[in-house]
């Protein structure tokens, strides 16, 4: 089964640091991967994915994320973090189990940017 | 372009008692997903629709959880009776045609629900 975790459940960083949110997968085959963010009482709002191609995806309000093969992992970042980021983050992966295409999710990490 | 729309937001209702929640996606999106994301955790699916026929349904509790998208657009979650442990937002999710699973899940707003 394709799973992803997200191994710190918070994450604290100061508004014009940068800032990391983890997330390392298990898959078979070629990985599918996604992060979503969450604010309160919202549904999930699509940042980026990767499906193929180029190590460094770039995705909305600024975000990044880098696909690591070796290192099975797919970090989301930002060069200079606001404090509007303040949110709760989603990996997530392509998950054919089922019969069908479902995204799989972590945990999830929510982030903290302080003034 | 209109998101996907989901109604109610809030629901409140006795265990043993029926809710229904309802879900308009994004125009022209064949793929139809609902969530259930109990609080603490993400998201896990429910049940994947292709037009009006099911994908997969294989973590559906179908005892007492039915969903329905009979024209292929708009869809009904149903849970029948309720337990305490139904107690989380329903999600709902739509994408293009999506086969090869490289289409972006777009969300609405959820549903919580909460039983008591």
């Amino acid at each position: 089964a394709q799973s992803v975790a997200q191994p710190e459940d918070q994450v604290n960083v100061a508004e014009g640091n940068p800032l990391t949110v983890k997330c390392t997968y298990s898959v078979s085959g070629n990985p599918y991967l996604f992060w979503y963010v969450q604010y309160p009482n919202r549904g999930l709002q699509f940042l980026l994915k990767y499906i193929t191609g180029d190590n460094l995806v770039k995705g909305s309000y600024g975000f990044e994320a880098e696909f690591n093969k070796s290192q099975t992992s797919f970090h989301l970042k930002k060069p200079s973090a606001l404090v509007s980021d303040s949110a709760l983050y989603f990996c997530a992966v392509r998950d054919w189990g089922g019969g069908g295409n479902k995204l799989t999710f972590g945990t999830g990490t929510q982030l903290k940017v302080e003034l | 372009e209109a998101g996907v729309a989901q109604s109610p937001r809030y629901k409140i209702i006795e265990k043993r008692q029926s809710v229904a929640f309802w879900c308009n996606p994004i125009s022209g999106h064949a793929t139809l997903y609902w969530y259930q994301q109990i609080l603490g955790q993400g998201p896990k699916l429910l049940i994947q629709f292709q037009n009006n026929g099911v994908v997969d349904d294989s973590q559906l509790p179908k005892d007492r959880f039915s969903a329905e998208r009979l024209k292929g657009v708009d869809s009904t979650l149903k849970i029948q009776p309720a337990k305490l442990e139904d107690s989380a937002v329903y999600l709902c999710a739509s994408s293009l045609s999506n086969p090869g699973g490289q289409e972006t899940q777009y969300f609405g707003p959820g549903t919580r629900l909460l039983v008591l």
